[in-house]
C-alpha cells in the first residue's frame, strides 16, 4: 500500500532556531500534500495543503512566513518553521494524495516539535 | 464548509465487549468517509472507509454504516481488544469523478480505552 515517510520524528530546537520537517511518498506520485498541527488530546488541525510546482495554500490564522511550505516535486513536500518558538513545539502530521486512483489520504507518522 | 461531529469523546469498555463511535456531518454533497486510527505518538492509519453509494461495509471486526438522509455514519468495533486502544477520527469530504485532490475534515476523535 501507499507509505508516506515523515522525518525526523522528533526535534528539539533552540528558540529562533529554524527546523525543516520532511514528507516523501514512497511509491507513489503525490499530487497533493496537507500538513497538520496536533496539540495533544484534540484533532487534527489542517494549516496548508500544497500541490506540486505551486505555492501552499496556507487556512486561515497560519501564518505563511513561519511556516514555510515547498513541494519541489511528486515525492517530497518540506514544512519549515522559521524562527521556532516554545508556543511552535506541537505534533506536525503530513500527508499525502495520490495522482488519481481513489485518493485515499495517507499520512507520515509526525514529527514532534519541541523548541526549547 | 463542511462541519463533523464526532461522539463520545472518550470511550471505555471491557476486552470482548462491542464499541461504537457515531459521527454527524453537515453537507450533503459529502460522498467519501473514512475512519482513522490514531496510536500514541504516531500518525493517522485508514482502518476503512466507505462512500455514499454504499451503506454498510465491514472488515473483520471492524464495520462502518452511513445514513446519508440522516447524515451519519458509525464505526462498529466488535471483540474488542487491549490493542484496539488508540484515537479514532472520522472525517467527510467530497470526492470528484476526475479523480481530483480532496481536503477532508475530521471529527475532534474518540479515545477508545480497552480493558484488559
Amino acid at each position: 500500500g501507499a507509505v508516506v515517510s515523515q522525518h525526523p520524528s522528533w526535534v528539539i530546537c533552540k528558540s529562533g532556531t529554524s527546523v525543516k520537517i520532511e514528507c516523501r511518498s514512497l511509491d507513489f506520485q503525490a499530487t497533493t500534500m496537507f500538513w497538520y498541527r496536533q496539540f495533544p488530546k484534540q484533532s487534527l488541525m489542517l494549516m496548508a495543503t500544497s500541490n506540486e510546482g505551486s505555492k501552499a495554500t496556507y487556512e486561515q490564522g497560519v501564518e505563511k512566513d513561519k511556516f514555510l511550505i515547498n513541494h519541489a516535486s511528486l515525492t517530497l513536500s518540506t514544512l519549515t518553521v522559521t524562527s521556532a518558538h516554545p508556543e511552535d513545539s506541537s505534533f506536525y502530521i503530513c500527508s499525502a494524495s495520490s495522482l488519481g486512483g481513489a485518493n485515499v489520504l495517507t499520512f507520515g507518522a509526525g514529527s514532534r516539535l519541541t523548541v526549547l | 464548509g463542511e462541519n463533523v461531529e464526532q461522539h463520545p469523546s472518550t470511550l471505555s469498555v471491557q476486552e470482548g465487549d462491542s464499541a461504537v463511535i457515531k459521527c454527524t456531518y453537515s453537507d450533503s454533497a459529502s460522498n467519501y468517509f473514512p475512519w482513522y486510527k490514531q496510536e500514541l505518538g504516531k500518525g493517522p492509519q485508514l482502518i476503512i472507509d466507505i462512500r455514499s453509494n454504499v451503506g454498510e461495509k465491514k472488515d473483520q471486526r471492524i464495520a462502518v454504516t452511513l445514513n446519508k438522509t440522516a447524515k451519519h455514519f458509525s464505526l462498529h468495533i466488535t471483540e474488542t481488544q487491549p490493542e484496539d486502544s488508540a484515537v479514532y477520527f472520522c472525517a467527510a469530504s467530497i470526492q470528484w469523478p476526475s479523480g481530483g485532490s480532496y481536503i477532508p475534515t475530521f471529527g475532534r476523535g474518540t479515545s477508545l480505552i480497552v480493558h484488559p
